[in-house]
């Protein structure tokens, strides 16, 4: 099945820095890739996704980049502010209609933002 | 507010009870998936149903089951409950023709004493 890693696990950059985030991922199947921002005991939130069709995907301060043939994903904050600190996931999962396949979280990076 | 509902918000009960959580998935969603987060752990996934029925198990213990009922809401039971299964539950669903995006349920916190 799939396995999804996710570096670092902690994070701590100075307010407007930007934070990178990495994950890799084992499937070659997996064609979608989310990013979700949880607060503390709060429901993770989708920030911003990929498929396996765009190399990278842009929102605002946010960014995502997509090597398929390396199998890794990367996301981007630029100018960081403090109210980014959250714990950040990404995920994996495989197009396979009806339904979609479960997401394959990695463990997930804790980014704190220092004023 | 994602759309997804899950009741209760909070469960405390002690070790051998019994327990279900609830979801109600966004109008229109076939798709829903069961997610447990525990202390400083990542979300792993338990197990998935589309349109009523099971469509893939993940770590899911023989002790936990669940079902999808035809008004497509779904039930995570939870038996014989042992200190370790207090974590975060969560619910998501998604809807299949236009988004592979999965909408995350506000959790139960489940403690067990």
């Amino acid at each position: 099945g799939e396995n999804v890693e996710q570096h670092p696990s902690t994070l701590s950059v100075q307010e407007g820095d930007s934070a990178v985030i990495k994950c890799t991922y084992s499937d070659s199947a997996s064609n979608y890739f989310p990013w979700y921002k949880q607060e503390l005991g709060k429901r993770p939130q989708l920030i911003i996704d990929i498929r396996s069709n765009v190399g990278e995907k842009k929102d605002q301060r946010i960014a995502v980049t997509l090597n398929k043939t390396a199998k890794h994903f990367s996301l981007h904050i630029t100018e960081t502010q403090p109210e980014d600190s959250a714990v950040y996931f990404c995920a994996a999962s495989a197009d396979r209609r009806p339904g979609n396949t479960p997401l394959v979280f990695g463990k997930g990076t804790r980014l704190s933002v220092i004023a | 507010d994602s759309g997804v509902t899950q009741t209760p918000k909070h469960l405390i009960t002690a070790t051998g009870q019994r327990v279900t959580l609830r979801c109600s998935p966004r109008s229109g969603d076939l798709s829903v998936y069961w997610y447990q987060q525990s202390l400083d752990q990542g979300l792993q996934f338990l197990i998935q149903y589309y349109n009523g029925e099971e469509r893939a198990k993940g770590n899911i213990l023989e002790r936990f089951s669940a079902q999808q009922f035809p008004d497509l809401h779904s039930e995570l039971n939870l038996s014989s409950l042992e200190l370790g299964d207090s974590a975060l539950y969560f619910c998501a669903s998604s809807v299949v023709s236009k988004s592979d995006e999965q909408f995350f349920g506000p959790g139960t916190r489940l403690t067990v004493l």
